[in-house]
């Protein structure tokens, strides 16, 4: 039972460059999310997807693009770093209901952005 | 716009029973009230949530008021393991906030 998983596990990477954070989920939830987290600060959406090619906006997605073209895959990507998103990036599931079901975290992904 | 109201800090001695409180005095009708924790370095924990009524499950217990106004998760015998951030969110909302670090003290 893989349940949610997210590569790389740690991540350094230059300013300007494009940087993919790949989350894979083995359950078929419905909907998947990118969190981000801050020191000192609590989680921040990122982006959230209620399905495969359904994707929104969450609170701070400036920088930041996500695809779904399959269910199990929500990749995040940073088109050009920015030292501004040193942050650790958690992925996350729920069987249906966005905000009326448990979410299920992967490991988190460390960025580092020179 | 509703949010939730979390002490930053608290400690409890192990063995004993840990009572976090949450305010949320502008919950709407039909949102829930979520609890999830996060021990260090790793991703946040599902607890427990409720809507009207007091919930138990075998981590934890929520106690809501009658006015849902404010509401209570209680860890009934707290080991070293509880260590971790607590945070109350309402299902609405899209941000955990800082939530309560809570200390389990031997």
């Amino acid at each position: 039972d893989a349940g949610i998983t997210q590569s790389p596990r740690y991540k350094i990477t230059e300013t300007g460059r494009q940087v993919t954070l790949m989350c894979h989920q083995t359950w078929s939830h419905s909907y998947m999310f990118w969190y981000r987290q801050d020191l000192g600060h609590g989680l921040r959406l990122i982006y959230y997807s209620a399905a495969a090619d359904i994707t929104d906006k969450g609170e701070v997605p400036d920088g930041y693009v996500v695809s779904r073209s399959k269910t199990e895959n929500f990749p995040l990507t940073l088109e050009s770093a920015t030292r501004s998103q040193t942050s650790v990036y958690f992925c996350a599931s729920s069987l249906q209901g966005a905000w009326t079901d448990t979410q299920y975290f992967g490991p988190g992904t460390r960025l580092t952005v020179l | 716009d509703a949010k939730t109201t979390q002490p930053p800090s608290m400690d409890c001695a192990e063995g004993r029973a840990a009572n976090l409180p949450c305010n949320h005095s502008t919950i709407s009708g039909n949102e829930y009230v979520y609890w999830y924790r996060q021990i260090h370095s790793q991703g946040p924990q599902y607890i427990i949530h409720g809507l009207k009524n007091n919930e138990t499950n075998e981590m934890a217990s929520l106690i809501i008021t009658e006015d849902r106004k404010s509401s209570t998760l209680i860890l009934p015998h707290a080991t070293l393991r509880d260590t971790a951030v607590y945070y109350c969110i309402l299902d609405e909302k899209l941000t955990f906030g800082t939530g309560t670090r809570l200390t389990i003290i031997p």
